[in-house]
């Protein structure tokens, strides 16, 4: 099946330094991408949509120039947390579907990524 | 907007036994997806069962089954025979499109 691969798995960075995280689609070509933060216990909330060639699409209260987005190619996405801080410290996590499928089948996740900013 | 509910912060089985985890959604849609997604301590997100909502039969995998009930905006997972393995995160979600609004998520505990 699909596989979407995120690295790093963790990174523990010092504050005020700049982050960066890829996503990868491993076999199909994702045009659109998510970006999640999942805080402990508690559900995946999107930050924003990655589409190729194009500008990223942000959900209200993310901040775009904290958390950049880059989709310059069909099957990589790249989240930079620009200079870090101890409250972005959260678990991370992409997705994607394989278009030719869409809505209709599951979307597949990144194995997270859990950033520690000391 | 959709909306997707899930009331039950923590459940717990014992194993071999059946639990139903509750969901429910808010959509003006009327073709649309659901999803169960179940999240280990690994926190790799795992893809359970998916229903289409044009579909009356109920999706079932296994040991997995849903309980579809349109009119109601309902979709409540069943497992059966439950195993250790099972212990996780779960949560609902909702397409229509091609992102998805997920639940608060329900922490399923089985006890040996």
């Amino acid at each position: 099946g699909a596989v979407v691969s995120q690295h790093p798995s963790r990174v523990i960075c010092k504050s005020g330094t700049s982050v960066k995280i890829e996503c990868r689609s491993l076999d199909f070509q994702a045009t659109t991408m998510f970006w999640y933060r999942q805080f402990p216990k508690q559900s995946l909330m999107l930050m924003a949509t990655s589409n190729e060639g194009s500008k990223a699409t942000y959900e209200q209260g993310v901040e775009k120039d904290k958390f950049l987005i880059n989709h310059a190619s069909l099957t990589l996405s790249t989240l930079t947390v620009t200079s870090a801080h101890p409250e972005d410290s959260s678990f991370y996590i992409c997705s994607a579907r394989d278009p030719r499928t869409g809505a209709r089948t599951e979307a597949f996740f990144g194995q997270g990524t859990r950033l520690t900013v000391v | 907007a959709q909306t997707v509910t899930q009331s039950q912060p923590e459940m717990s089985v014992q194993e071999a036994e059946t639990v139903t985890l509750s969901c429910t959604y808010d959509t003006s849609e009327s073709d649309y997806y659901l999803f169960w997604y179940k999240q280990p301590p690994s926190r790799q997100m795992i893809l359970v069962i998916r229903q289409e909502a044009y579909k009356q039969q109920n999706a079932t995998e296994n040991r997995f089954s849903v309980n579809f009930q349109k009119a109601a905006k309902s979709f409540s997972l069943k497992i059966s025979d439950s195993q250790l393995g099972d212990a996780a995160m779960y949560f609902c979600a909702y397409s229509s499109g091609s992102r998805l609004t997920f639940g608060e998520g329900t922490q399923l505990t089985v006890n040996p």
